[in-house]
């Protein structure tokens, strides 16, 4: 049963450009969360999707926006790119809306130049 | 706005010494989680306690969720080299049912 799955694993964007990031959910979970973690730091809610719609957003611009497929998939998607986006972005799925735990991809890093 | 703070920031030790990290906010929670994330990974969940005043123990961790639902601790006993990693606990519910709120985490280092 594979896990959660990113891509891709590294990523170099100039500032001012936009980037896609997806993610394949664990079997059985139907709940994608992402999150942004910036080196030495707990990771940050950006935004969840459940049957398809966003259903909550952190503290995030619009500048972050995302889409769940049928197939429980999900991209993000960060337009306009600041230096400060440079992250590790984790894809999260779960089930239930995940109140026994969630399962994390390995991880997107994103660098901007 | 929901806040978890996590103690200490940094744990450096001795194989075989116990330890223990805090977790707490003034916010109630449905669940608190402990992941354990190694350097260039995602977090993996270690475990998950939903009732106040669980106590669950994994081999040599020992979790506990406060009576209130807003604090945590993790305990390790006799710790060892491959415990090193980042320790997060992370909230979930409460007004924000589905979102998990970090807490900036526990760098630990166990040395042999």
């Amino acid at each position: 049963d594979a896990g959660v799955t990113q891509s891709p694993t590294h990523l170099i964007k100039t500032r001012g450009q936009q980037v896609t990031l997806r993610c394949s959910p664990k079997s059985g979970h139907d709940t994608v969360s992402w999150y942004q973690q910036a080196l030495g730091q707990g990771p940050q809610f950006i935004f969840q999707y459940y049957e398809e719609e966003e259903r909550q957003r952190g503290n995030f611009p619009d500048r972050f926006s995302g889409h769940q497929f049928p197939n429980y998939s999900s991209e993000l998607n960060v337009n306009a790119l600041l230096l400060g986006d440079s992250a590790l972005y984790l894809c999260a799925s779960s089930r239930d809306r995940g109140l026994m735990g969630a399962f994390f991809g390995q991880g997107t890093r994103l660098t901007v130049v | 706005t929901q806040l978890l703070e996590q103690s200490p920031q940094f744990l450096s030790i001795q194989e075989g010494e116990n330890l223990t990290v805090y977790c707490n906010s003034s916010s109630v929670f449905s669940s608190l989680q402990w992941y354990r994330q190694e350097p260039g990974e995602g977090p993996v969940l270690l475990v998950t306690v939903v009732t106040g005043g669980e106590v669950k123990k994994l081999k040599r961790l020992t979790f506990q969720f406060g009576d209130a639902r807003k604090d945590s601790s993790l305990h390790i006993t006799a710790a060892q080299p491959g415990d090193t990693g980042l320790y997060l606990c992370a909230g979930l519910g409460g007004t924000s049912y589905g979102k998990l709120t970090f807490g900036q985490g526990t760098i630990l280092t166990v040395h042999p």
